[in-house]
């Protein structure tokens, strides 16, 4: 069974600084990896992904996340945070094999001016 | 390209009444839906996932009488509510996955419902 563990359900930066968002996994074969936000009242867009090949991936918004194999992790950064980041950031993970995403239990962002 | 949207978008329903909420991919063809519940400040829940011109298929613990979906064309999926009670007020979002092999899912904007 796949799974996938958020630490931490919210994380509070200043603007400028660094973001880092966790994200641990469980999966008996090689995962697919996502990072979804989530603004008020909407749905969810995607940020990233992590297939295959190269393990550092780069997403929307200056995001950027890199696949982490012997730590099962899928760690979310952004070198600098804008208001603008201020959301919910859901972590996914999905077979290879099958249609389904198991989501995190997200991290809300919060940026301080 | 690859919108995903639901109407409505907010919905408020006497208990006892049923309610439809309808998922349309825009600008593909959209074999596969996927129909999420999401609590207040709560991760996403698969209640079920539907093929076109095929029966959906329920998650565990989803009632598949209650959630009625219909997945009659490669462009559309409904999801209604039947006998709504204030339990199933819930954010209901929406994603679907084109064919050929694509994995990914385009979610739509999502459906408040409130019962009351």
């Amino acid at each position: 069974a796949q799974s996938v563990t958020q630490l931490g359900s919210h994380v509070s930066v200043s603007e400028g600084a660094l973001v880092l968002l966790r994200c641990n996994y469980s999966s008996s074969v090689p995962p697919y990896l996502f990072w979804y936000v989530q603004y008020p009242n909407q749905g969810l867009q995607l940020l990233l992904k992590y297939t295959t090949g190269a393990t550092l991936v780069k997403g929307i918004n200056g995001f950027e996340a890199e696949f982490k194999k012997s730590e099962t992790s899928f760690h979310l950064t952004k070198p600098s945070a804008h208001m603008s980041d201020a959301a919910e950031y859901f972590c996914a993970v999905r077979s290879p094999n099958t249609d389904k995403l198991i989501f995190g239990t997200g991290t809300r962002l919060q940026v301080f001016p | 390209g690859a919108v995903v949207s639901q109407h409505p978008s907010r919905v408020i329903c006497k208990s006892g009444t049923s309610v439809k909420i309808e998922c349309r991919s825009l600008d593909f063809q959209a074999t596969t839906m996927f129909w999420y519940r999401q609590f207040p400040k709560k991760s996403l829940m698969l209640m079920a996932t539907s093929n076109e011109g095929s029966k959906a298929t329920y998650e565990q613990g989803v009632e598949k009488d209650k959630f009625l979906i219909n997945h009659a064309s490669l462009t559309l999926s409904t999801l209604t509510v039947t006998s709504a009670h204030p339990e199933d007020s819930s954010f209901y979002i929406c994603s679907a996955r084109g064919g050929g092999g694509g994995y990914e899912q385009y979610f739509g904007p999502g459906t408040r419902l409130t019962v009351t």
